[in-house]
């Protein structure tokens, strides 16, 4: 039980195209998921916080209107990455729980993003 | 706030020999506590979690934890290593009322065969 799914794991693009990640609860709904981003030998940064139904809470420093995201639906949240640039390429986790109280987040298996 | 501290990056240890992966945490409340590990290329795994009750946690693959609070330390400890456990582990706090996970650096476990 608690799968997460990502999709695509991997993408590369052209600088100034948009990219959309997607997220998704295989087997639970989540009311809550989480979009991270690890550069290489580093530890997770949580970029945003999004629960199902309302906007999106954003880290500070992290531009929301670059990073879009949308969490439609119990079981789908989606990152959009817009006008990428070289300097977004990383790897993009997501995470999701299943409702307030819930402690445990699952996590999704990774998406790794390059920007030419 | 609350922060995580892993004070060791990188960790070697020979096959079947035990290790020990260190991480303290700060929290000005009470707190949950997760260990995570991440294979090349992948995302995280939950090896185990402190919510509350006993101090110490069995995970998966044989692995525990012991939380204490008064060392603020949430150790992870594996009696015999294998190949198979090489692999990025990262310790994580969440504090009551946040709701959001905070990382430590992580520590990378190589094997030596």
């Amino acid at each position: 039980g608690a799968v997460v799914s990502q999709h695509p794991s991997w993408v590369i693009c052209k600088s100034g195209t948009s990219v959309k990640i997607e997220c998704r609860s295989l087997d639970f709904q989540a009311t809550t998921m989480f979009w991270y981003r690890q550069f290489p030998k580093q530890s997770l940064m949580l970029m945003a916080t999004s629960n199902e139904g309302s906007k999106a809470t954003y880290e500070q420093g992290v531009e929301k209107d670059k990073f879009l995201i949308n969490h439609a639906s119990l079981t789908l949240s989606t990152l959009t990455v817009t006008s990428a640039h070289p300097e977004d390429s990383s790897f993009y986790i997501c995470s999701a729980r299943e409702g307030q109280g819930q402690e445990t987040q699952y996590f999704g298996p990774g998406t790794r993003l390059l920007v030419l | 706030a609350q922060s995580v501290t892993q004070l060791d990056s990188q960790v070697p240890v020979f096959e079947e020999a035990p290790v020990e992966l260190r991480c303290n945490y700060s929290s000005s409340v009470s707190v949950y506590l997760f260990w995570y590990v991440q294979y090349p290329n992948q995302g995280l795994q939950l090896l185990l979690k402190y919510l509350s009750g006993s101090t110490l946690v069995k995970g998966i693959n044989g692995f525990e934890a012991e939380f204490n609070k008064s060392q603020t330390s949430f150790h992870l400890r594996k009696p015999s290593v294998h190949i198979s456990d090489t692999a990025e582990y990262f310790c994580a706090v969440d504090g009551f009322g946040n709701e959001k996970l905070t990382f430590g650096t992580g520590t990378r476990l190589t094997i030596i065969p």
